[in-house]
């Protein structure tokens, strides 16, 4: 089955400054490639999600790059904010298969 | 619409109870999942549904756990006997095909 593995378990960055989350995933034939964020005590939020006919994806301050040759994606968060500090979770799901198999996690900091 | 309902959010219970957790996933949705989340082992998947037929339960821990799905719009999952070590946070998930999951805000169990 799918296996997914995320770095680094947890980052601390000041506040304006970038923040890059990266995964890497075994199922060549995996096709879809969401990012949940975490907040304390809180479910899991979808905050973007890629395809893999895409190569990059941007929403405002959060963008996704995919490389599919490689088997990694990462989360790029730019301008970073206190609210930003949470946990990011990657995921995949093969094709054919709807399930997601998920990263164990980075607990982000954003230092004010 | 409400998203996914889940209940109870908390409960405590004794070893050796039985402990049953609801889900009511978005309407229209085919898809339904329950995943169990610890510090230890992060998100693991226990058992997805398509259209209410089980699909995949290989992550059930053992036969103490069952999950049952009558209709589109409820689910149960339902531990039997109940033990300290199954004290985590249960999150039941919807989505339609390829689509990203929309998480409820899950159930704290803890088995005293």
């Amino acid at each position: 089955g799918e296996n997914v593995e995320q770095h680094p378990s947890t980052l601390s960055v000041q506040e304006g400054d970038s923040a890059v989350i990266k995964c890497t995933y075994s199922d060549s034939a995996s096709n879809y490639f969401p990012w949940y964020k975490q907040e304390l005590g809180k479910r899991p939020q979808l905050i973007i999600d890629i395809r893999s006919n895409v190569g990059e994806k941007k929403d405002q301050r959060i963008a996704v790059t995919l490389n599919k040759t490689a088997k990694h994606f990462s989360l790029h968060i730019t301008e970073t904010q206190p609210e930003d500090s949470a946990v990011y979770f990657c995921a995949a799901s093969g094709a054919g298969s709807y399930q997601l198999t998920f990263g164990k996690g980075t607990k982000l900091s954003v230092i004010p | 619409d409400a998203g996914v309902i889940q209940s109870p959010r908390h409960e405590v219970t004794e070893m050796g109870q039985e402990v049953t957790l609801r889900c009511k996933p978005i309407s229209g949705h085919d898809y339904l999942f329950w995943y169990r989340q610890t510090m230890m082992r992060g998100l693991e998947l226990l058992i997805y549904f398509n259209n209410n037929v089980p699909i995949d339960d290989s992550g059930m821990p053992e036969d103490r756990f069952s999950a049952k799905m009558p209709n589109a719009s409820f689910s149960t999952l339902k531990i039997q006997p109940s033990e300290p070590r199954d004290s985590a946070v249960y999150f039941c998930a919807s989505s339609l095909a390829g689509g990203g999951y929309t998480f409820g805000s899950g159930t704290r169990l803890t088995v005293v």
